[in-house]
């Protein structure tokens, strides 16, 4: 079967630097997204990557290991509105995105 | 906002009821999407729509009946739920299906309660 592993919550301190780890078995790849929601919003895109490596984008980057199944989001600099769920998702053969279930950031001053 | 809007934001509804919920996309996409989100779940993709024809329908029950009349508006009828069917049900829009690359940009969702 189809599965993304992601941890359920992670707590960082405003300011401080976190990184969400996501790992994935999937049947095909067709590239991997991560997404923001805010409690009561909808997910909005934030990064996605296809080939091995990093890719940086302001105070957030994403990286890939398709090798190892593996990709993690990582935020630095955390505001208080960094706070929310981030979800991992990835592209499967059929251009299905199969989904983590979310990791809730809890951000403390 | 993301270009794509949802009605009712809630909606709270009796077994017995036939409801609908609308999604509209102001983006030009080619494609569009009904999810179901439940708490500490993954999302559940329930239909797809590419150039108004159905691609996927993911063994959703049949009290689920989706319609899309064009390629910016979106549809799913509602009779007949259970309560385990109470959930965030969101709506996406991407440029297209099946081609990799294209993030897909969501509403806001309907909180649906069933009683």
């Amino acid at each position: 079967g189809q599965n993304i592993d992601q941890p359920t919550e992670m707590t960082a301190t405003e300011g401080a630097i976190v990184q969400i780890n996501c790992t994935y078995q999937t049947s095909g790849f067709n590239g991997l997204f991560w997404y923001q929601q805010h409690a009561g919003e909808a997910p909005t895109f934030l990064s996605y990557n296809v080939l091995d490596g990093l890719e940086e984008k302001g105070r957030f980057s994403s990286f890939l290991s398709r090798s190892k199944g593996y990709s993690y989001l990582l935020l630095k600099e955390l505001q208080m509105k960094d706070s929310a769920s981030y979800l991992c998702a990835v592209m499967d053969s059929n251009y299905q995105l199969i989904w983590g279930a979310g990791t809730k950031l809890i951000i403390k001053p | 906002e993301t270009g794509v809007t949802q009605t009712p934001r809630h909606l709270v509804m009796g077994m017995t009821n036939k409801k609908s919920l609308k999604c509209e996309q102001h983006l030009g996409h080619n494609a569009m999407y009904w999810y179901k989100q439940s708490a500490k779940k993954p999302l559940e993709l329930m239909f797809v729509y590419n150039f108004k024809e159905q691609t996927e329908n993911n063994s959703v029950p049949s009290r689920f009946s989706p319609e899309c009349p064009n390629s910016s508006h979106l549809f799913l009828h509602l009779h007949t739920l259970q309560p385990e069917d109470s959930a965030l049900y969101l709506c996406a829009s991407s440029q297209d299906f099946e081609t990799s690359g294209y993030e897909q940009y969501f509403g806001p969702g309907t909180r649906l309660t069933v009683t």
